[in-house]
């Protein structure tokens, strides 16, 4: 079955780094994107980044343009999100969650079909 | 971009009644070319990640039980949960995904 892994969240101050990772077992990792969806505490979902599944095309939500990168290590089934000149606003539960198109279909349809349980990522001096 | 707005933000519903939440696109999410709405419904019970419950508008998700369903076109969906049990208390949220994804603000369901 999918499952998806997240760790590295943690309490980090204002305009400090983190990277988070997500590993990812039970398909074929390196045949679907994956994406970044984050939720503020009480709040609702937003979509953060996406990539392709091969890595060679990347897209970002205005709120986190040029300062975070999505990646991913397809030999190692993991996905990353390298988060740079973090606000109080980016404090949030972090999803990793698959795209459902497979490669041979579509770079990516944009809507999650499996999701993990997220990590939790706190700005605060 | 493309503004999602869900109504209501709750609502209670007694055992086996059914529940209806709506969502709006402030744009059209139906690509001419291909006829599919790019329209998804997530489940998200507390503490644990949004779930998929439907997806091109109207298309359930392998497993999710048939008395959810999704409809509607262009700018106007709804989401129905027909015979509501117990373990369906949650938030419900819908998301566009013809442009850069958005989410609605979401729809709580309770029991009354």
């Amino acid at each position: 079955q999918v499952k998806l892994v997240e760790s590295g969240g943690g309490v980090v101050q204002p305009g400090g780094s983190l990277r988070l990772s997500c590993a990812a077992s039970g398909f074929i990792f390196s045949s679907y994107g994956m994406h970044w969806v984050r939720q503020a505490p009480g709040k609702g979902l937003e979509w953060v980044a996406f990539i392709r599944y091969d890595g060679s095309d990347k897209n970002y939500a205005d709120s986190v343009k040029g300062r975070f990168t999505i990646s991913r290590d397809n030999s190692k089934n993991t996905l990353y999100l390298q988060m740079n000149s973090l606000r109080a606003e980016d404090t949030a539960v972090y999803y990793c969650a698959k795209d459902p198109a497979h490669y041979s279909a579509s770079s990516g349809y944009y809507y999650f079909d499996y999701w993990g349980q997220g990590a939790l990522v706190t700005v605060s001096s | 971009d493309i503004v999602m707005t869900q109504s209501p933000d709750s609502l209670a519903v007694s055992l086996g009644e059914r529940a209806t939440i709506n969502c709006k696109s402030s744009q059209s999410v139906l690509y001419s070319s291909n006829n599919k709405n790019y329209l998804g419904w997530y489940q998200q019970k507390p503490g644990q990640p949004p779930k998929l419950l439907i997806y091109w508008a109207s298309t359930r998700e392998s497993g999710v039980p048939d008395r959810f369903s999704g409809s509607g076109s262009g700018t106007d969906f709804t989401l129905t949960i027909n015979s509501l049990q117990a373990e369906d208390v949650a938030v419900y949220y819908c998301q566009q995904y013809y442009t850069t994804p958005r989410f609605g603000g979401g729809t709580k369901v309770e029991i009354k």
